[in-house]
Order: structure tokens, then sequence, then C-alpha cells
């Protein structure tokens, strides 16, 4: 079973300061994804990287695949209360159709 | 367009009841997913539909049966449900290749089952 550790579970951190949140796992994944989710929404998808070491941008944030794919890392700088939201990895399994999520991590931006 | 429309956005139910969920997307993807997702838990995989068959069920129970009429629409028909089954429920599409491409979720259907 392919498995997917985020951390931190819960961040609450004031307006401005900057924070990364990890997705690791020991196994190699073919893709990854990050989505930001909302309150009795669906997620929204913000990035897939697919090539390790490939690193992208999204304003003030930057998601990076490790070189291994086997994990991922999510930064935001200067963050904002509308940052605000549960943060969800989801790893794609090569030939099997299907992605395996972290647990998410639940942000909070305080004015 | 990027959209995966789902609807209802709200059911309730009696454990008697049967109802069907609804979910259609015209993004031209070949893949469509269930999942269900408990409060503060990530989404869990239910049925997975690659060119309108079936290709995986999650051992998922068979009061819940998936439906995929063509490659635009997914149902998930709903037949004596317990209250633990009460959750948000999400349709997801993405294309096939040979690694799994990035998914687009619907708003979801929030199910109450009492």
């Amino acid at each position: 079973t392919q498995l997917l550790e985020q951390s931190p579970q819960f961040l609450s951190i004031q307006e401005g300061e900057n924070l990364t949140v990890y997705c690791n796992s020991s196994s190699v994944f073919s893709s990854l994804q990050w989505y930001r989710q909302e309150p009795g929404e669906g997620p929204v998808l913000l990035v897939t990287v697919v090539t390790g070491g490939e690193v992208k941008k999204l304003k003030r944030l930057t998601f990076q695949f490790g070189d291994a794919r086997k994990d991922s890392s999510l930064h935001i700088t200067a963050a904002q209360p509308g940052d605000t939201g549960l943060y969800l990895c989801a790893g794609g399994i090569q030939g099997a159709q299907k992605l395996v999520f972290g647990q998410g991590t639940r942000l909070t931006i305080n004015p | 367009d990027t959209e995966v429309t789902q609807t209802p956005k709200h059911l309730v139910m009696g454990m008697t009841n049967k109802k069907s969920l609804k979910c259609e997307q015209h993004m031209g993807h070949r893949a469509m997913y269930w999942y269900k997702q408990k409060a503060k838990k990530p989404p869990e995989l239910m049925f997975v539909y690659s060119y309108e068959k079936l290709s995986i069920n999650e051992s998922v129970p068979s009061r819940f049966s998936p439906e995929c009429p063509n490659s635009s629409l997914l149902n998930l028909h709903l037949h004596a449900l317990q209250p633990e089954d009460s959750a948000l429920y999400l349709c997801a599409s993405s294309q096939v290749v040979r690694w799994v491409s990035e998914a687009f979720f619907g708003q979801g259907t929030r199910l109450t089952v009492v």
C-alpha cells in the first residue's frame, strides 16, 4: 500500500509569515498533485508535478517534487488570510489510474 | 472549461430510500471517479471508470451502485444506506494517461442519511 504522510496536520500562523508543508512517502509516485479545499466544497487543483526535482511557482506558492519522486513540499511566502484552507497532496500511481491522498494540512492564517 | 458539475448539492434520505447522485463533465476526460469524504479526513476512493468501464471498486458495499451511461456522465445509485454513510461525495474526472494526470473535482454532494 502506497501511503503519503503530510506534515504538519495543523498550522496556524500570522499574516505575512512564511510556511512549508511536507508530503512524504517511501514509495515512488508517477506524479504528485496539490489541492486546496474549502469547507463543504470539492478540492481545487493547484499544481501537478511529474519530474523529479521539478519546481513550480504559483504566485506566492512554490511547489517542489523530490528528486526520487517520493516527496514534495509546498512553500507559501507572506501568507494571507485568503490562503486559509485544507491543503491536500495526492500521488499518482502509474498504471492504476488512482490517486493516493495525504491526510491533509489544515492551514489558518490569522489577520 | 475545467468544470465538473454534481447534483444535487445537498441530499437528505431515509434508510429505506433510493436516490441517485449525478456528475457531468465536458472536458473530454475518459476517467471518472467517485470519492467519499468524511469530516476532517481526506477523500477516499470508491470507484474508477476508465473508458466507461468500471476499472476499480475499492471494496465498496453493494448499497452503492455506480453507473457510467456515457463518457460525460457518472451516476451513483444509493439504496438502503446507513447513517454512517453520511458524508461529502465527490466526483472527479481526468485524462487516461500512463501516469495519473491531475483530477478535477466537482463541488460535491453533502449526503445525510437519517
